[in-house]
């Protein structure tokens, strides 16, 4: 079956460190998407890549780094920089940018104590 | 990005009676979007919208995509208690490239 694979569902870590988060897919899309939830604030555009090698911050990439080295995998690092990581996070791929609908990944829950 | 305001926040009723949301913009959108969020899983895609005026249905749930190009709604006849989850509306500009959500209706369905 087609889809995107986020993992670790879960994730923990103490404040200062640096952590990734991976996303895969295997939907042939070109474009893939990292959105942060947050309780009443619905989602919002960390980065997007609408190819391999690119990739544009979105609203709110402060904190935040991704590669997109391979057209299958995009993954989030998320900074000691990040005031605020305790987070949902959502990963998307899209068949081509924009007006084609995302499809997600399950997420992973970031806690940073 | 573009601001989507999304009401009601929150509908608590009970199985059987209708609901009703809406999302609406400041700028014109291309697309709209719906998509419905389980606890602890990914949005998933409801309904998708591509022409003003447009009206499309997924079994119990319509969707339009309004005239002016700067609104749309989501009704969802009959609700059943797996109706409950988090309703998000996503939207696309000409200028822009990835989508923007409204903040999410909550849904809760009492027996």
């Amino acid at each position: 079956d087609g889809g995107i694979t986020q993992s670790p569902k879960y994730l923990f870590r103490k404040e200062g460190q640096n952590v990734t988060l991976s996303c895969e897919q295997n939907l042939n899309h070109d474009a893939m998407y990292w959105y942060r939830q947050d309780p009443g604030q619905g989602l919002r555009l960390i980065y997007y890549s609408q190819i391999v090698n690119d990739f544009q911050k979105g609203d709110i990439a402060e904190g935040y780094s991704v590669s997109r080295e391979k057209k299958e995998s995009f993954p989030l690092t998320v900074t000691s920089a990040q005031k605020n990581p305790t987070a949902f996070y959502l990963c998307a791929s899209s068949r081509s940018g924009g007006h084609s609908p995302l499809h997600f990944g399950n997420g992973t829950r970031l806690t940073v104590t | 990005g573009q601001q989507l305001n999304q009401s009601p926040q929150s509908m608590f009723i009970q199985e059987g009676e209708d609901v009703s949301m809406n999302c609406t913009s400041s700028s014109i959108f291309n697309t709209w979007l719906w998509y419905k969020q389980d606890p602890g899983e990914g949005p998933v895609l409801l309904i998708a919208l591509y022409k003003a005026g447009e009206l499309t249905s997924n079994g119990r749930l319509t969707a339009q995509f309004g005239i002016t190009r700067k609104d749309s709604f989501l009704n969802i006849s009959a609700s059943i208690p797996s109706d409950v989850g988090i309703y998000f509306c996503a939207g696309l500009s000409n200028s822009g490239y990835a989508l923007n959500f409204g903040k999410g209706t909550s849904l809760l369905v009492t027996p």
